[in-house]
């Protein structure tokens, strides 16, 4: 099994700039999260679905943040427009939820620069 | 969820056993205790997680006292490849249930 993929591994944009982030998840895996990690703010969870339904986006920041999963095996992030405080790494993990300890998976990230 | 409280940073000796501890004095019944790292510039690592029996898998033991108010990870045999920041977190092991991270612990292995 190849992980939970992510994509771009990096990316620098212009503050104002659309930016999105894409997240395939573990097959087989029903829950899907959107964290950011920042120096200041350590890692923070964004939004979760389960079976593709956004269950709880309290963590998103505000309106220029929104997240999407039109199916089982892809999510994406975007922010619209970006600013230089969402500078930060952000991660999406995936987990099973029947059955198991619903242990995350991490994928390796996304490294946003906004100049 | 449960608040955790931790070390902000330990050092071990290279082959030697670190022993991470983690309180978390308001934990109820229904909650687990999940241990999770971070090794740089990566994501965050599933180690191991229990109820109220110790556990133990390839890559660590975990030990819950008696009145499940505080746990202990060990790591048997450190090396260098275990530095990194652990996290210990408490929650209802329901499906899809979030993950909520605290500042963890600074595990740093010296030969």
């Amino acid at each position: 099994d190849a992980g939970v993929i992510q994509s771009p591994r990096h990316e620098v944009t212009e503050m104002g700039q659309e930016v999105t982030l894409r997240c395939k998840p573990i097959s087989g895996h029903n829950s899907l999260f959107w964290y950011r990690q920042t120096m200041m703010r350590g890692l923070e969870l964004l939004i979760y679905f389960n079976n593709n339904v956004p269950i709880d986006d309290s963590g998103m920041p505000e309106d220029r943040f929104s997240a999407k999963m039109p199916n089982a095996s892809f999510s994406t992030l975007k922010i619209q427009p970006s600013e230089p405080r969402d500078s930060a790494v952000y991660f999406c993990a995936s987990t099973k939820t029947s059955g198991g300890g619903n242990e995350q998976f991490f994928g390796p990230g996304t490294r946003l620069t906004v100049l | 969820d449960a608040k955790t409280t931790q070390p902000p940073s330990m050092d071990c000796a290279e082959g030697r056993a670190a022993n991470l501890p983690c309180n978390h004095s308001t934990i109820s019944g229904n909650e687990y205790v999940y241990w999770y790292r971070q090794i740089h510039s990566q994501g965050p690592q599933y180690i191991i997680h229990g109820l109220k029996n110790n556990e133990t898998n390839e890559m660590a033991s975990l030990i819950i006292t008696e009145d499940r108010k505080s746990s202990t990870l060990i790591l048997p045999h450190a090396t260098l490849r275990d530095t990194a920041v652990y996290y210990c977190i408490v929650r209802v092991a329901v499906g899809g249930n979030k993950l909520v991270f605290g500042a963890g612990t600074i595990l740093r292995v010296k030969s």
